[in-house]
């Protein structure tokens, strides 16, 4: 079964630097973009950035160019997504997903979530 | 690029149908048949219910449809049933992607 696995729930304080995983398995992880889509709490979507496995390839939404950084290891067939420093208003739940094969704009297969609390 | 345009809340009875409405821009809805539709339950992933437009995905029932025309895509639910109360989404691209404002989808 195709699966992306998220790494757990954190709980961080406010400029401590975080790098959250996202492991695919059963599928060529190299060969499918993956995302990154964040949440918070009660509110909606919002696309975040994407990375191609296969030659590191990323894209980022405006909204998230310079606050975050998207990489993979493809020896491990894991993405990550990452902060430098925390702020309270990146507490949200944040979703990985692979994007449907041969393209990248659209998400088929989706992590579980992974939930930041940023607080102090 | 903003977020696209979508009403807060959609309701209608068992069996009937309901539109969800998703207006962009010339430059992402307008111009690429990219839009992407999903379906999230509450307290779960989204799920991806159409892509390109008017593609489903292997194992979502045809009740679900969608269209576009100019800057506005529409998400079709057709012979509503009670599992498809859940917030709708659609997404479409440009250089980057954005999501809409979502739709809270009832049934009554």
């Amino acid at each position: 079964e195709v699966q992306l696995v998220q790494s757990g729930a954190e709980v961080k304080k406010p400029g401590e630097s975080l790098k959250i995983s996202c492991k695919g398995s059963a599928y060529s992880f190299t060969s499918y973009w993956i995302g990154w889509v964040r949440q918070v709490p009660g509110k909606g979507l919002e696309w975040m950035g994407i990375i191609y496995p296969g030659d590191s390839d990323t894209k980022y939404s405006p909204s998230f160019q310079g606050q975050v950084t998207i990489s993979a290891d493809k020896s491990i067939s894991t993405a990550y997504l990452q902060w430098s420093s925390l702020r309270a208003s990146d507490t949200a739940m944040y979703y990985c997903a692979r994007a449907v094969a041969g393209t990248w704009s659209a998400f088929d297969i989706w992590g579980q979530g992974t939930m930041v609390t940023v607080s102090s | 690029q903003s977020a696209l345009t979508q009403p807060a809340s959609v309701s209608g009875s068992p069996g009937q149908s309901i539109t969800i409405s998703c207006t962009g821009a010339s430059s992402d809805v307008g111009t690429y048949n990219l839009v992407s539709w999903y379906q999230q339950h509450p307290g779960k992933a989204p799920k991806l219910m159409i892509y390109e437009v008017s593609k489903r995905p292997s194992g979502v029932s045809n009740r679900f449809s969608s269209s576009k025309s100019g800057n506005t895509a529409s998400l079709t639910i057709s012979g509503l049933q009670a599992e498809d109360e859940a917030d709708y989404y659609c997404c479409s691209y440009a250089v980057w992607g954005v999501f809409g404002t979502g739709t809270k989808v009832t049934v009554l």
